[in-house]
């Protein structure tokens, strides 16, 4: 079956701008992260999505990142008057959370950012 | 509040030694653990996952794990290194009593040297 899929693959943008990454979960995965890797650098939890629970938005690093998730579906990780240390690939999974319990996730591809 | 701790942040090994990456997790109640391993310019994948079942897990491409639950330990080996195993290795901790949010470990860079 089709896996998690992120758009787009690759983007550069210009400091100042604002930029949209879009995420395809898993149909049924009720469970969506977002996760930022710098180069060379390990996981960076961002933000955290359950079934129609208020997210948990704590490893959000400004104001400037945002995210939303209609419902059980799409998602999109949004940064506003992006900087060049938001250079990174932002990475989403997603994963079934039968009887309240996360069982292994399924990454995507990732979106690689670069601010210039 | 659980935790994730990766002992080394670099290990290097020989082709054909031993591969040992260690993890300790910090939890209330024993939890399911995961190993993920990320190849070079890739994604993420699943290596192998204990879920409470058989305390030693064996995962893709010769890999095992054994949960310890009085070491709070779930370390990952291989008993002979290959080159392509050169990767980087995250080890994961998700509570089994509600909480649901996955937590990762800093990851380990392995390095096979010929």
């Amino acid at each position: 079956g089709a896996g998690v899929s992120q758009s787009p693959s690759n983007k550069v943008t210009e400091k100042g701008k604002d930029v949209e990454l879009r995420c395809d979960p898993i149909s049924g995965h009720t469970a969506l992260y977002w996760y930022r890797q710098r180069l060379g650098q390990g996981l960076e939890f961002l933000i955290y999505f359950q079934g129609n629970s208020a997210p948990d938005k704590s490893g959000l690093p400004s104001d400037r990142f945002s995210a939303e998730r209609t419902g059980e579906s799409v998602s999109t990780l949004t940064i506003q008057r992006t900087q060049q240390e938001d250079s990174a690939v932002y990475l989403c999974a997603s994963s079934l959370t039968p009887h309240g319990v996360t069982y292994e996730q399924y990454f995507g591809p990732g979106t690689r950012l670069t601010v210039t | 509040a659980q935790s994730v701790t990766q002992l080394g942040s670099h290990v290097s090994v020989s082709e054909g030694a031993l591969v040992l990456l260690r993890c300790n997790y910090s939890s209330s109640v024993p939890p399911y653990l995961f190993w993920y391993v990320q190849y070079p310019n890739q994604g993420l994948q699943l290596l192998l996952k204990y879920t409470s079942a058989a305390t030693l897990v064996k995962g893709i491409n010769g890999f095992e794990a054994e949960f310890k639950k009085s070491e709070t330990s779930f370390h990952l080996t291989k008993p002979s290194a290959h080159m392509s195993d050169a990767a980087e290795y995250f080890c994961a901790v998700s509570p089994t009593l509600g909480g649901f949010k996955t937590i990762f470990g800093a990851g380990t860079r392995l390095f096979v040297k010929a």
